[in-house]
């Protein structure tokens, strides 16, 4: 069975500071490995999707990049704002089987 | 291009009660998932629907949750007789094919049961 960790459960940076969020799984065998945010009573916003083939992606401040040998995935933001103040997710996509993190708060301190 | 609907957004029901969420991908999405989210966790996949077949539902409990998406496009989740634990976020995703592809969000339905 799919584990998906992420640490820490909690983060508070200053304004402008980089930052690495880290998301582990226990299987191997997967497709894809996708981070969202979720903002307080909202939906799930898609970030980045990394294909099992490829070790990373970008998007403007967002680097993801996947390790699948050693189960890892870490999605780095640059130069940080307060507007990036939100849970972070990871999801992980198995053969038929999605398996999501518990997530990262992040707060950004203006 | 128009963003996945979900309704009603919220819903407050008694235990023991029936209730029923509506869900409506984006156009031309095979596959649709439900989800649900307790506070302070991460989503759990109920299901998940290839066009109009089920591919995955392990984890629905279904001596009182059930699905169904109709002609392919439209789903429908309902949860009878509700639960307190069933107090939680429905979320609805959907993508242009299986697990390979991103997934699209839906706003959710809290549903509050007491």
């Amino acid at each position: 069975k799919q584990e998906v960790t992420q640490i820490p459960a909690a983060l508070s940076v200053p304004e402008g500071e980089n930052l690495v969020l880290n998301c582990s799984f226990t299987d191997s065998a997967i497709y894809n490995l996708q981070w969202f945010r979720q903002d307080p009573g909202k939906g799930l916003t898609s970030l980045l999707l990394i294909q099992s083939s490829q070790r990373e992606q970008t998007s403007g401040r967002l680097n993801a990049s996947l390790d699948k040998s050693s189960g890892r995935s870490t999605l780095y933001i640059a130069a940080s704002q307060p507007g990036d103040s939100a849970t972070y997710l990871c999801a992980v996509m198995g053969y038929q089987k999605v398996t999501f993190g518990t997530g990262t708060k992040l707060q950004v301190i203006p | 291009e128009a963003g996945v609907a979900q309704s009603p957004r919220y819903k407050i029901i008694e235990k023991r009660q029936s209730v029923a969420f509506w869900c409506n991908p984006i156009s031309g999405h095979a596959t649709l998932y439900w989800y649900q989210q307790i506070l302070g966790q991460g989503p759990k996949l109920l299901i998940q629907f290839q066009n109009n077949g089920v591919v995955d539902d392990s984890q629905l409990p279904k001596d009182r949750f059930s699905a169904e998406r109709l002609k392919g496009v439209d789903s429908t989740l309902k949860i009878q007789p509700a639960k307190l634990e069933d107090s939680a976020v429905y979320l609805c995703a959907s993508s242009p094919g299986g697990v390979a592809y991103e997934q699209y969000f839906g706003p959710g339905t809290r549903l509050t049961v007491t």
